[in-house]
């Protein structure tokens, strides 16, 4: 069964630092990855995806992940955090052309983060 | 206007009530689902549709049941609410793309209060 995993409940950034948010993933096969991201009062919005090819992916709000097949983990990056950044982040797993293609994602247990001024 | 959206946004209720979410999509999918978001648990998967024929059970479906009356509108039915049914709730729509590429979009989101 896939299974996603984030460390961090609770990350605290001050405005401008750069941010890393952890994602391990547990698949049978080459997984699809997900990043969306929930706003306070607001549902998910996809930052990026990854299906193959280039394991960096850039995604929206400069917003970049990193696929490390080796290491399992599909961590969320962004140079300089801006203060509107402060939400909830979701990792998720998606089925895989040859799986049981029934669409079904697997998230993550979330990382809230909070921008300090 | 949004893509996919949910009614009501907000729902007080009473244990033992039915109620109905309801979303709406004008992405033209075929694929709709409906999610649970529970603190600290991510979102869950309570029921799926593939087509307007095509209804299966997520992992939580106990105490929910789906309509779907058209390509673009599933409907999440609460038969007789509990309070361990608080949550907020997500529908979802996407497009299996090819090689199974598919990407979910999500709606706002219907947060419920069951007393």
């Amino acid at each position: 069964a896939q299974s996603v995993t984030q460390p961090d409940i609770h990350i605290t950034v001050s405005e401008g630092a750069s941010l890393e948010l952890r994602c391990n993933y547990s698949y049978g096969a080459t997984p699809y990855l997900f990043w969306y991201v929930q706003s306070p009062g607001q549902g998910l919005q996809l930052l990026l995806k990854y299906f193959s090819g280039d394991t960096l992916v850039q995604g929206i709000k400069g917003f970049e992940a990193e696929f490390k097949r080796s290491q399992s983990s599909f961590n969320l990056r962004k140079p300089s955090v801006h203060w509107s950044d402060a939400a909830e982040y979701f990792c998720a797993v998606g089925p895989t052309a040859g799986g049981t293609s029934y669409g079904k994602l697997t998230f993550g247990q979330g990382t809230i983060l909070t921008v300090h001024p | 206007d949004a893509d996919v959206t949910q009614t009501p946004r907000n729902r007080i209720t009473k244990t033992g009530k039915r109620i109905m979410l309801e979303c709406s999509q004008t992405k033209g999918h075929d694929r709709m689902y409906w999610y649970r978001q529970d603190p600290g648990l991510g979102l869950r998967l309570i029921y799926y549709s593939f087509d307007v024929k095509d209804i299966n059970k997520g992992e939580i479906s106990d105490g929910y049941s789906v309509s779907r009356q058209a390509q673009a509108k599933f409907s999440l039915s609460l038969e007789s609410a509990i309070p361990n049914q608080t949550a907020l709730y997500f529908c979802a729509t996407s497009d299996p793309g090819t090689g199974g590429r598919e990407t979910q979009y999500f709606g706002p989101g219907t947060r419920l209060l069951v007393l």
